[in-house]
């Protein structure tokens, strides 16, 4: 079966320091990777997705960047984060196999705090 | 651009009652939509996922529905529980792409 993981699960960050957030999805190969955001009492914006390792979509224009080194993995970045950033980050996947319903798939989320 | 709109934003209900959420989306151009559930702290739980071509989805005590023409999706509970409490939210997956977009959640509360 599919798992996803996803880390840290909490992260207390200062103004200006840098942020990685990993995502990894076992037991399925090719999927599509997705990163959201959702601010406190709102709903989930899509900030990355990808569809194969090195292709990236941003959709947001923001201090942040995505990445994925390997089939499986995609990873969340800022060089410099500021206090808006601050959000619960989701991770996601969905298959692109002939028998996908395109079901999406969430991780259980990294809580960032920027103080 | 597709936007999607979940109504009630919150609503309460004594155990037992049945109740309906409400899911619309802009473009009726989808490749499917489902429905997800979110407890306080936690990621997302898929609950049903109606493909552009289905009407409805059945699961236990949850029943979806899809007017894909209308841009409409109910979320139907029946005989409410207060496990069922946390926040209901929608998405759709536009056409043509891999995105999927999300309404801003109901968040429910059952009083036992």
């Amino acid at each position: 079966s599919q798992t996803i993981h996803q880390w840290p699960a909490t992260l207390v960050q200062p103004v200006g320091s840098p942020l990685s957030l990993e995502c990894t999805v076992e037991g399925t190969s090719n999927p599509n990777l997705y990163w959201y955001r959702q601010a406190a009492g709102r709903g989930l914006q899509l900030l990355f997705y990808s569809v194969g390792i090195g292709q990236i979509s941003s959709e947001v224009p923001q201090n942040l960047s995505a990445s994925r080194p390997q089939d499986r993995q995609f990873i969340l970045s800022s060089k410099k984060l500021l206090l808006s950033d601050s959000g619960f980050y989701l991770c996601a996947w969905s298959s692109k196999t002939s028998r996908n319903t395109g079901e999406l798939f969430f991780g259980e989320g990294s809580r960032l705090t920027v103080l | 651009k597709q936007e999607v709109t979940q109504i009630p934003a919150a609503l309460s209900v004594p155990e037992g009652e049945n109740l309906v959420l409400n899911c619309s989306f802009t473009d009726s151009a989808i490749y499917n939509l489902q429905w997800f559930r979110q407890d306080p702290g936690k990621g997302l739980t898929s609950l049903l996922l109606i493909q552009s071509s289905q009407r409805e989805q059945t699961s236990g005590r949850l029943n979806a529905s899809l007017d894909k023409s209308s841009g409409r999706s109910t979320l139907y509970i029946a005989a409410s529980q207060p496990g069922d409490s946390a926040t209901y939210l929608c998405a759709v997956r536009d056409g043509g792409t891999y995105k999927y977009i999300f309404g801003t959640g109901t968040r429910l509360k059952v009083l036992a």
